[in-house]
């Protein structure tokens, strides 16, 4: 069955941190994978995504994802978080045409 | 591009009366789905229609809740009789389906407080 974990629930950072949010998938077929943004009372906005090829992908902000077929993991990085950064990260895997999402992770970034 | 339009933004009804949140896609866009998002279940996917024709209700809780796209451009997710467990923010996304490469996009939502 599709799966996607987020092992991390709840992250709490200084200003200047390093990021580092993990995120597993289990899926057999090519894999589309996906992180999604969720800044308070707001919609879900895409962070960055990858289909094929380089398995290093830079997104908006500073994020990035590296796909690491061998572990099934797709973690997100950013090397200095803001405290705009505060929101909900969501990973994603597309399956057939669904996408499954994770159960995101709270990220409290402090000034 | 406005990108997904979603209304209205926010309702608040009493237990027992019909809902109807609406949807219109990104235009070209030929796929489009419907979540519903709580604190205690994160983000259920609800109907997935392409082309207009639903393809996946396995997400649609009961009976209570019908989903429609009579058109490319616009989608309905009604709930009739509504009930306080069907509080919950609905996101409405949207995508080109193509080759498997499709990117969903999402809506503002709609805050739903059913009382």
């Amino acid at each position: 069955a599709q799966s996607v974990s987020q092992h991390n629930h709840h992250v709490i950072l200084s200003e200047a941190a390093s990021l580092e949010l993990g995120c597993n998938y289990s899926y057999g077929g090519t894999v589309n994978l996906f992180w999604y943004v969720q800044y308070p009372g707001q919609h879900l906005q895409l962070l960055l995504k990858y289909f094929s090829g380089d398995p290093l992908v830079k997104g908006i902000k500073g994020f990035e994802a590296e796909f690491i077929k061998s572990k099934f993991s797709f973690n997100l990085r950013k090397p200095s978080v803001q405290w705009s950064d505060t929101a909900e990260y969501f990973c994603a895997v597309r399956g057939t045409y669904k996408y499954i999402f994770g159960t995101g992770t709270r990220l409290k970034v402090l000034a | 591009d406005a990108g997904v339009i979603q209304s209205p933004r926010h309702e608040v009804t009493e237990m027992g009366q019909e809902v109807t949140l609406r949807c219109k896609p990104i235009s070209g866009h030929n796929s489009l789905f419907w979540y519903r998002q709580t604190m205690m279940r994160g983000l259920e996917l609800l109907i997935y229609f392409n082309n207009n024709v639903p393809i996946d209700d396995s997400g649609m809780p009961e009976d209570r809740f019908s989903a429609k796209m009579p058109n490319a451009s616009f989608s309905t997710l009604k709930i009739q009789p509504s009930e306080p467990r069907d509080s919950a923010v609905y996101f409405c996304a949207s995508s080109f389906f193509q080759a498997g490469t499709d990117t969903q996009y999402f809506g503002p939502g709609t805050r739903l407080t059913v009382l």
